[in-house]
């Protein structure tokens, strides 16, 4: 496996259920992320993590919780979702070095949420 | 605070014509690197181009340049000789030395190519 993989691609859940999304990065970097992007909306950034430290959590709902147990994998944990949730999640990973800004973000292919 | 503009959200081209994507930015930082990704309907974002707010000269990839324009802070995409395969979405970023980790994503331009 090369890149960033994310599984599963497609999810459909009911409001009551409990899902895990997965993501892993192949490429040795330090920061990974979880974005939401749902139609006709800008990318949403949820959670950035920089050597599986959380380092941004932009005001997202406690129903979803991320985890990073190492700087390879990243988790998002779905619970008593809304169908306003239903979106694409996208996962990436950057090299983030001291005074560079010329690491580019690597995406995985998504997964894409639906909420009944 | 650190802000990502395109304003146009949809384009039309005709096929073999070159296209121009617009891209403003707003930030403070003297330091920072601005890119540019494509995300066909598959969804998956595609990493197209960079350029650093001290490169001299615009960024080229191909037939992907970056018109960087430092005073109207500007980095308009040019796609030369478009394809049927260009039609995507396309989304203008933005990384600041002082915002360590995130990156700032405008709301993107949708262009079709036509035959």
């Amino acid at each position: 496996e090369t890149g960033v993989t994310q599984t599963p691609r497609h999810l459909v859940m009911g409001m009551t259920n409990k899902k895990s999304l997965k993501c892993e990065q192949h490429l040795g970097h330090n920061a990974m992320y979880w974005y939401k992007q749902s139609a006709k909306k800008p990318l949403e950034l949820m959670f950035v993590y920089n050597f599986k430290e959380q380092t941004e959590n932009n005001s997202v709902p406690s129903r979803f919780s991320p985890e990073c147990p190492n700087s390879s994998h990243l988790f998002l944990h779905l619970h008593t979702l809304q169908p306003e949730d239903s979106a694409l999640y996208l996962c990436a990973s950057s090299q983030i070095l001291r005074g560079g800004t010329d690491n580019e973000q690597f995406f995985g292919p998504g997964t894409r949420l639906t909420v009944l | 605070a650190q802000k990502i503009t395109q304003t146009q959200p949809g384009m039309f081209v005709q096929e073999k014509e070159a296209v121009t994507l617009d891209c403003t930015y707003d930030t403070s930082d003297q330091s920072y690197g601005l890119f540019w990704y494509k995300q066909p309907s598959s969804g998956e974002m595609i990493f197209l181009i960079y350029q650093g707010s001290y490169d001299e000269q615009n960024a080229t990839e191909g037939r992907y340049s970056l018109n960087f324009q430092k005073a109207r802070k500007s980095a308009n995409l040019v796609i030369s000789a478009s394809q049927l395969g260009d039609s995507a979405m396309y989304f203008c970023a933005m990384r600041t030395m002082n915002t360590g980790n995130q990156f700032y994503f405008g709301t993107g331009t949708s262009l079709t190519v036509i035959p």
